[in-house]
């Protein structure tokens, strides 16, 4: 059965470094997103990619962040500077497309970030 | 904006006892509703979702959610618990006018199932 795969499954860094958290979604899909969990809250929702481009992104998603499809297979979330705050587990989702109620959102595994 | 209150950080039952997981959402319009399960070190995985229609929806494992618009509500129940439902279990909505279909999550609950 297709799925989500992420990579790698626990990063662990120095606060100011770049990160970049990897996805590969499922082939045929067509709608990407990136959420991120923090220890003990809710899951909540980066941004959203389609076409090539974020459709969607939320407040947290700054000018820190920044996502991308480089070869048509993965998916990436580059964080350029991490803080303390950034540590979470981030997931990465696609869907295939057209209206929400046919289509489910698929979740990786999840990659969880330990900023130092 | 939307936002999604689950009830209980952790539910704990004994095996063969019923589970119920509350969420309760607020939101203008009745949006789209979701219930995800997710098992150590795995994603997300759907349980069961209401779009439109029967209001009583079944799901995987033997689970089942009501949308109940008076309330606000699409509580998660299971008749018998098994020990392998032992998860956690999010609740999540969708804006139906909503192009790219972003979820809001509820902060999940963790369900305990003893022997």
């Amino acid at each position: 059965e297709p799925e989500v795969t992420q990579t790698p499954s626990h990063q662990v860094t120095q606060m100011g470094q770049e990160v970049i958290l990897r996805c590969v979604p499922i082939s045929n899909h067509l709608y990407f997103y990136w959420y991120r969990q923090i220890l003990g809250q809710k899951v909540e929702f980066l941004v959203s990619f389609y076409n090539n481009e974020i459709s969607e992104k939320s407040e947290i998603f700054d000018d820190q962040f920044s996502v991308e499809r480089p070869d048509g297979s993965n998916f990436t979330l580059k964080i350029r500077s991490t803080k303390l705050e950034d540590s979470a587990m981030y997931f990465c989702a696609s869907r295939a497309g057209g209206d929400l109620s046919y289509n489910e959102q698929f979740f990786g595994p999840g990659t969880r970030l330990t900023v130092l | 904006a939307q936002s999604v209150t689950q009830l209980g950080s952790h539910v704990s039952v004994s095996e063969g006892a019923l589970v119920l997981l509350r969420c309760n959402y607020s939101s203008s319009v009745p949006p789209y509703l979701f219930w995800y399960v997710q098992y150590p070190n795995q994603g997300l995985q759907l349980l069961l979702k209401y779009t439109t229609g029967a209001t009583l929806v079944k799901g995987i494992n033997g689970f089942e959610a009501e949308f109940k618009k008076s309330e606000t509500s699409f509580h998660l129940t299971k008749p018998s618990a098994h020990m392998s439902d032992a998860a956690e279990y999010f609740c999540a909505v969708s804006d139906r006018n909503s192009g790219y279909s972003t979820l809001t999550f509820g902060k999940g609950t963790m369900l305990l199932v003893s022997p």
